[in-house]
C-alpha cells in the first residue's frame, strides 16, 4: 500500500536538544514538503524539496534543517536554535505533475519536556 | 499576509442537510484549489480540487466552487452525515520560483449533528 510514513507519532525534547523527525514516501513522488501546524493557525511550510539532493526554505525555516539524500526519505530536524518547536508536524509530496494534490502523513507532535 | 482565508472557524449543520464551507484568496495567480479534510492527530486528506480553468467539480456528496472574479471559493456537502465531521482546510497553489507552492487556510471545523 503506497503512502507517506511519519514517525515517531510523538516526540519530547528536552531544552538544547536537536531532535529528528523522519518522512518516508513509497509514492514515486519527486516533491516533498515539511509543515508545521498550531493550534487555531494553517499550515505553513517549512522547508521543501523538489529532486534529490536539493531543497529550498519555506516560510519559517529558522531553527529547522533537511536533507534529501534519497528520493524516499526527507527528514526534518529541530535544532535548539528552534525557540517555540511544539507543534505538530506534517510531512507531505505529491508528484511533479502539474495540478496534483500533496498526500500526506499522520504528523509527529513534538512537545518540549 | 494571509493569502487564503477561512472566516468561519466552525459550522454545526443537522445531519442530512447541506454544508457549505467558504474560503476567500487574494491572489490571483493561483490555478488550482484543493479542499482536505482533517481529523484529530492525523494528517490531512485530499478531499476534491479544481483547476482555474472551471467553475465547478463534483465527486459524489462533494462539490467545489470556484468564482474567480469574487476570488472565493467553496465546498458543499450533500446530504452531510456525521462521519463528515472534522476540519476543512482549504488551499491554494500556484508555481513560484519553478515548483508547486501551496497555501492553506486557517481551516474550519464542523460538526454535523445526528
Amino acid at each position: 500500500d503506497g503512502g507517506i510514513t511519519q514517525s515517531p507519532k510523538y516526540l519530547f525534547r528536552k531544552e538544547g536538544q536537536n531532535v529528528t523527525l523522519s518522512c518516508e514516501q513509497n509514492l514515486n513522488h519527486d516533491a516533498m514538503y515539511w509543515y508545521r501546524q498550531d493550534p487555531g493557525q494553517g499550515l505553513r511550510l517549512i522547508y521543501y524539496s523538489q529532486i534529490v539532493n536539493d531543497f529550498q526554505k519555506g516560510d519559517i525555516a529558522e531553527g529547522y534543517s533537511v536533507s534529501r539524500e534519497k528520493k524516499e526519505s526527507f527528514p526534518l530536524t529541530v535544532t535548539s536554535a528552534q525557540k517555540n518547536p511544539t507543534a505538530f508536524y506534517l510531512c507531505a509530496s505529491r508528484s511533479w505533475d502539474s495540478n496534483q494534490p500533496q498526500h500526506f502523513g499522520d504528523g509527529t507532535r513534538l512537545s518540549i519536556l | 499576509d494571509q493569502q487564503v482565508k477561512q472566516n468561519s472557524p466552525s459550522l454545526s449543520v443537522q445531519e442530512g442537510r447541506i454544508s457549505i464551507l467558504n474560503c476567500d484568496y487574494t491572489n490571483s495567480m493561483f490555478d488550482y484549489f484543493l479542499w482536505y479534510k482533517k481529523y484529530p492527530a492525523e494528517g490531512p486528506t485530499f478531499l476534491i480540487s479544481i483547476s482555474s480553468i472551471k467553475d465547478k467539480n463534483e465527486d459524489g456528496r462533494f462539490t467545489v466552487f470556484l468564482n474567480k472574479s469574487a476570488k472565493h471559493l467553496s465546498l458543499h456537502i450533500v446530504p452531510s452525515q456525521p462521519g463528515d465531521s472534522a476540519v476543512y482546510f482549504c488551499a491554494a497553489s500556484a508555481i513560484t520560483s519553478g515548483t508547486y507552492k501551496y497555501i492553506f487556510g486557517t481551516g474550519t471545523r464542523l460538526k454535523v449533528l445526528a
